[in-house]
């Protein structure tokens, strides 16, 4: 079983809230990642950490903000959240020279 | 990261043999084979990987054609549980293991 956890695993909120997704791992891995998945299609990379204090953007732009203040915590805010943000959101996190990857749950979005 | 080809959907019965296939025909020498599975409403969970040889684990068979232009993932006697997204997935041996590329899969449906 994978200890990489997700909160909330689903949060329906009105337009122009902010919000904050919660990703917690105790595997002491140094590379976390955040997926951004809508239904029935590819997952798209959108923020990473190699370590603490160090945060990048991935391969698909996004609104939404990180912070690694911890190693086992990597959560993900959205300032003002809109209808567009409505999605899966997935964490996952690795070990340097390990061939897998582990994810959370996923939190699903729904902004109205 | 070289891409893959795999069905869009398989059918299976419980009990029985599933070989799922994919293709990748631009794979360079130092690619590694990933498999991943997505569960309905949860995050992708690692199968297997190799490199060149067959490999084993509890969970499945990987079998790696010769020439390495495609490879077929082998559950030996499908469950409903085993009803799920599969994913094909090249890593290059320099690349971090987060940006593997996840694409559509194939959706493997498991008939009782």
């Amino acid at each position: 079983e994978a200890d990489i956890y997700q909160t909330p695993r689903y949060l329906v909120i009105g337009t122009g809230k902010k919000i904050t997704l919660e990703c917690s791992q105790t595997m002491g891995h140094d590379k976390m990642y955040w997926y951004q998945q809508d239904p029935g299609m590819e997952l798209h990379l959108i923020h990473y950490s190699y370590g603490v204090n160090s945060t990048e953007k991935g391969d698909l732009s996004s609104e939404s903000t990180v912070s690694r203040i911890r190693t086992e915590h990597f959560p993900l805010t959205l300032e003002s959240a809109r209808p567009s943000h409505t999605s899966q959101y997935l964490c996952a996190s690795s070990e340097l020279n390990t061939g897998e990857l582990f994810f959370g749950e996923g939190s699903r979005l729904t902004v109205l | 990261d070289a891409k893959t080809t795999q069905p869009n959907s398989m059918e299976s019965n419980e009990e029985e043999p599933v070989h799922l296939p994919c293709n990748h025909s631009t794979i360079s020498g130092t690619d590694y084979i990933h498999w991943y599975r997505q569960l309905p409403s949860q995050g992708p969970e690692y199968v297997i990987h190799g490199l060149t040889s067959n490999v084993n684990n509890r969970m499945a068979s990987l079998a790696i054609a010769e020439d390495r232009k495609s490879s077929t993932l082998i559950l030996h006697r499908a469950t409903l549980r085993d009803a799920a997204v599969y994913y094909c997935i090249l890593r290059s041996r320099g690349s971090t293991l987060g940006r593997l590329y996840f694409g559509r899969g194939t959706q493997l449906t498991v008939w009782p």
